[in-house]
């Protein structure tokens, strides 16, 4: 059974430029969340996506938002970069809700320049 | 590979010692538990869970030790192998309610062969 997958792996922008990252779940799970990790904060939730709504979310600027497809895929987007949004960004599935054991994806590595 | 904790707590062990990972949680209604596994350039991968009914459980070579007087948990890793080097956390949540898991900082486990 193929993993969570993320993409792209690592990603280089500008301040004020707008990004966005992808992640596929294991099949069959329905609970999508995205994380954030830094060496300073650790990681920190986002948000979490079920049957293509947002079900909880994080303590993040409006500047991050999501969404989750049909198919539970999830892109996660982040308008107006700023120097701090550098992070490994993280996105977990799990069965059913953001509790159970999740599966993490490998992360996508954001810089901002 | 990169590293996801520049001041993270270290425990430097050697290979066959057993080691103990700390972690303390604050949220006194968390009732379910995880230990998650981060090597260089990976997501976090599950290892164990405890609920909070149990105060002991074991896996293959780990055991997690559950204090929901003192809040703490532990993650005890027998005969530590040089594959075991990576950062460990805990994950604390509830089953019901607002369930989102708080990861703690992480321990940063390092075995000399």
């Amino acid at each position: 059974k193929a993993g969570v997958t993320q993409t792209p792996r690592y990603l280089i922008k500008t301040r004020g430029q707008q990004v966005t990252l992808s992640c596929s779940p294991i099949s069959g799970h329905r609970s999508v969340s995205w994380y954030q990790q830094t060496p300073g904060q650790g990681l920190q939730f986002l948000f979490e996506y079920f049957s293509e709504t947002q079900r909880n979310k994080g303590n993040f600027p409006g500047r991050f938002s999501g969404r989750q497809f049909s198919n539970s895929r999830s892109e996660m987007n982040v308008s107006t970069l700023e120097l701090g949004d550098s992070a490994l960004y993280l996105c977990a599935s799990s069965l059913d809700r953001a509790s159970q054991p999740q599966h993490f994806g490998d992360g996508t590595r954001l810089s901002i320049l | 590979g990169e590293s996801v904790g520049l001041h993270l707590p270290t425990l430097s062990v050697q290979e066959g010692d057993n080691s103990i990972i700390n972690c303390a949680y604050s949220n006194s209604a968390s009732d379910y538990f995880i230990w998650y596994k981060q090597e260089s350039g990976k997501g976090p991968q599950f290892i164990i869970d405890i609920r909070s009914n149990m105060d002991k459980r074991q896996g293959q070579r780990v055991t997690v030790l559950l204090n929901k007087t003192v809040k703490h948990l532990s993650l005890q890793i027998a005969a530590t192998q040089p594959g075991d080097s990576a950062v460990y956390f805990c994950a604390d949540s509830t089953e019901g309610g607002s369930y989102i898991p708080t990861f703690g900082r992480g321990t940063s486990l390092i075995v000399h062969p």
